[in-house]
């Protein structure tokens, strides 16, 4: 069955420090992918998506990932991290049966 | 434009109660959808609909109910609230099923004591 891991369930990094977080999908052909901030009481925001082409795509707030097919892997990154990017970050993947399948999502708290 | 918008944001209930929890949207979005939210299970689907008059399940249905007599309005209803049914949950909206990116509302806050 389709699903998506997020390995670190909290992550604590340093205002400034970079950030990689990492997804993980399971699907035979190739996904599409989607990474989703929740800032506190919050619902979900897109930060970017992936569906074909470049494998390293751009999102908002300076986020970037890159789909990487031999790992299974869509992680996200950015290169300085800002007190305002604590959150909780959800990827997501959508298969065959076009509905979203989440990830468990990865709490990041940053540190000044 | 306010996009998704979900009332009430907090409901404390007793079980067995039942409530209704609304959801509308002004962007003429014909995909809507409700997810829970709980600890470390991310976002669960459980019901969906394509366009009014059309709904179907998602992951986890048991417990819900829903309808959609409008484009705009998706209303999620418990007919006999349980606790396992305490969660955040959260409306969202797209343009079409599929890769269209979903708009989310902000929750709604529901314990069932």
């Amino acid at each position: 069955a389709q699903s998506v891991t997020q390995p670190d369930i909290h992550i604590t990094v340093s205002e400034g420090a970079s950030l990689e977080l990492r997804c993980n999908y399971s699907y035979g052909a190739t996904p599409y992918l989607f990474w989703y901030v929740q800032s506190p009481g919050q619902g979900l925001q897109l930060l970017l998506k992936y569906f074909s082409g470049d494998t390293l795509v751009q999102g908002i707030k300076g986020f970037e990932a890159e789909f990487k097919r031999s790992q299974s892997s869509f992680n996200l990154r950015k290169p300085s991290v800002h007190w305002s990017d604590a959150a909780e970050y959800f990827c997501a993947s959508l298969g065959n049966t076009d509905k979203l399948i989440f990830g468990t999502g990865t709490r990041l708290q940053v540190f000044p | 434009n306010a996009g998704v918008t979900q009332t009430p944001k907090f409901q404390v209930l007793k079980t067995g109660q039942s409530m209704t929890l609304q959801c509308a949207q002004d962007m003429n979005h014909e995909y809507m959808s409700w997810y829970r939210q709980d600890p470390g299970m991310g976002l669960r689907l459980i019901h969906y609909s394509v366009g009014a008059g059309i709904t179907d399940q998602g992951e986890v249905p048991n417990g819900y109910n829903v309808s959609r007599s409008t484009t705009e309005d998706f209303p999620l209803r418990l007919l006999s609230a349980a606790p396992s049914q305490t969660s955040v949950y959260f409306c969202a909206s797209s343009l079409g099923q599929g890769i269209s990116p979903q708009h989310f509302g902000d929750g709604t806050r529901l314990s069932i004591l």
